[in-house]
């Protein structure tokens, strides 16, 4: 069990389903983060909140959309995802934005498939 | 660009040392981190290297050196349970993000 909580653990959905992800957080960070991950792959970084604005979009396609309601929390809205979008998304959050020997802790992900 | 490499697959026997390398080149630098991930589960912390240099935590350490865009991750005796994959990942500049390298799947036999 991490610190970081996913949920759901497991998600499948059709192409015109829209679904979110969410992921909480009680240690206090103030920096968040969303990561794809492919089969047998590293990480991929989507997007970074900072004290609840978003400050890095790594060129994600619109069909995801990040929400950072409050400091604990962060979602990931999905829309009309294709099948290439299936993949295991991490969330992760360190105690502040800023170069300190803090590392990312990461939840167990959601693993998410399109049919 | 951004480039991180590591070796694809290890294999080690139980009760021995492995050493996993991990070369660089990145636009910045603020820092590496080593992850293990376990099949199907989060990465989770193992090591930090900001300043040139050899860090000890128990049966791991790790090593950098900035002037030659290296490191490596040393795993003492060896437990069937470190049969992971090991990413090497690198913080930017930009402070917030981490750059992976692709991993590096370790097997240990008996």
């Amino acid at each position: 069990d991490t610190e970081v909580t996913q949920t759901p653990k497991h998600l499948v959905m059709g192409m015109t389903n829209k679904k979110s992800l969410k992921c909480e957080q009680h240690m206090g960070h103030r920096a968040m983060y969303w990561y794809k991950q492919k089969a047998k792959k590293p990480p991929e970084l989507m997007f970074v909140y900072s004290y609840e604005k978003l400050s890095i979009n790594e060129s994600v396609p619109s069909r995801f959309s990040p929400e950072c309601p409050n400091s604990s929390l962060l979602n990931l809205h999905l829309h009309a995802l294709q099948p290439e979008d299936s993949a295991l998304y991490l969330c992760a959050s360190s105690q502040r934005p800023g170069p300190d020997n803090q590392p990312q802790h990461f939840g167990d992900g959601t693993r998410l498939s399109i049919l | 660009g951004q480039n991180i490499d590591q070796p694809t697959e290890m294999t080690a026997t139980e009760g021995a040392i492995v050493q996993i390398n991990c070369t660089y080149q990145t636009s910045g630098f603020n820092g590496l981190f080593w992850y293990q991930q376990h099949a199907g589960e989060a990465p989770t912390f193992l090591s930090y290297n900001v300043l040139d240099g050899l860090e000890e935590k128990g049966r791991f350490s790790s090593f950098l050196s900035r002037s030659k865009g290296y490191s490596y991750l040393l795993l003492k005796e060896l437990q069937m349970k470190d049969s992971a994959s090991y990413l090497c990942a690198v913080r930017d500049r930009g402070y917030n993000k981490l750059i992976f390298g692709a991993g590096t799947r370790l097997a240990v036999h008996p």
